[in-house]
């Protein structure tokens, strides 16, 4: 049982957008910075998003990273085909058992 | 262009020991990241098992640890994974990838390896 709550699924038609939550608490995502992971079917995990708001290189500009308290939102504009898959939050955890906190996970589907 | 490749059995027999082994190519892991293992069981989500520095130290999973041995060797850029007394809920795809820490936690994981499949079974 993850300590950070996404939603199950969101889907969109291509070009539209999309938003996925992470829900934490004051022990996590309250102070801490947030990343946000792509996995693509039968793939490795991605990193798409760093320290709350940040693209690596090579990421576009429809990956969107944004924090709010103990919340974090990613958002994909312009959906493509080639964005299914999983996407999973994740940060560091300081309460008792410190550790670093993935998502439960979202997967996204376009329609 | 850092990269990681994942190797070990396949197939591993419950109560007996995991061991896999992750080569880092194209960056030295002696070069101020830390590097870690993650495991993702079939149809699930991620789990972080542990991440360690080339000197030793190391930020652990605490539900994991009494069971978890992570070393590197820098004589050969690689990074180590056992886990003894498995049983079928640790079979998994397990990960290494680069992992930014500082003194108090760790924040991202920017490069992966492809994962290798373990399963637990007689």
């Amino acid at each position: 049982q993850s300590v950070l709550t996404q939603p199950p699924s969101v889907s969109a038609a291509p070009g539209q957008k999309v938003t996925i939550s992470c829900s934490g608490s004051n022990f996590n995502i309250g102070n801490n910075y947030v990343c946000w992971y792509q996995q693509l079917p039968g793939t490795a995990p991605k990193l798409l998003i760093y320290d709350n708001n940040k693209r690596p290189s090579g990421i576009p500009d429809r990956f969107s990273g944004s924090k709010s308290g103990t919340s974090a939102t990613l958002g994909i504009t312009g959906l493509q085909t080639g964005d299914e898959g999983d996407y999973y939050c994740g940060t560091w955890d300081n309460s008792m058992s410190a550790s670093y906190v993935f998502g439960t996970g979202t997967k996204v589907t376009v329609l | 262009q850092v990269q990681l490749q994942e190797s070990g059995p396949g197939l591993v027999k419950p109560s007996e020991t995991l061991s896999l082994t992750c080569s880092v190519s194209g960056y030295s892991i002696t070069s101020g990241y830390y590097w870690g293992w993650i495991r993702q069981p079939p149809g699930k989500g991620l789990e972080w098992i542990e991440s360690i520095y080339y000197s030793g130290s190391t930020f652990y999973n605490p539900s994991l640890k009494s069971r978890v041995t992570v070393s590197v060797d820098t004589t050969k850029n690689q990074l180590s994974l056992k886990l003894r007394s498995v049983t079928a809920a640790d079979t998994a795809v397990y990960y290494c990838a680069r992992a930014y820490c500082v003194t108090t936690s760790c924040y991202t994981f920017d490069y992966w390896g492809q994962g290798a499949l373990v399963t637990v079974s007689s």
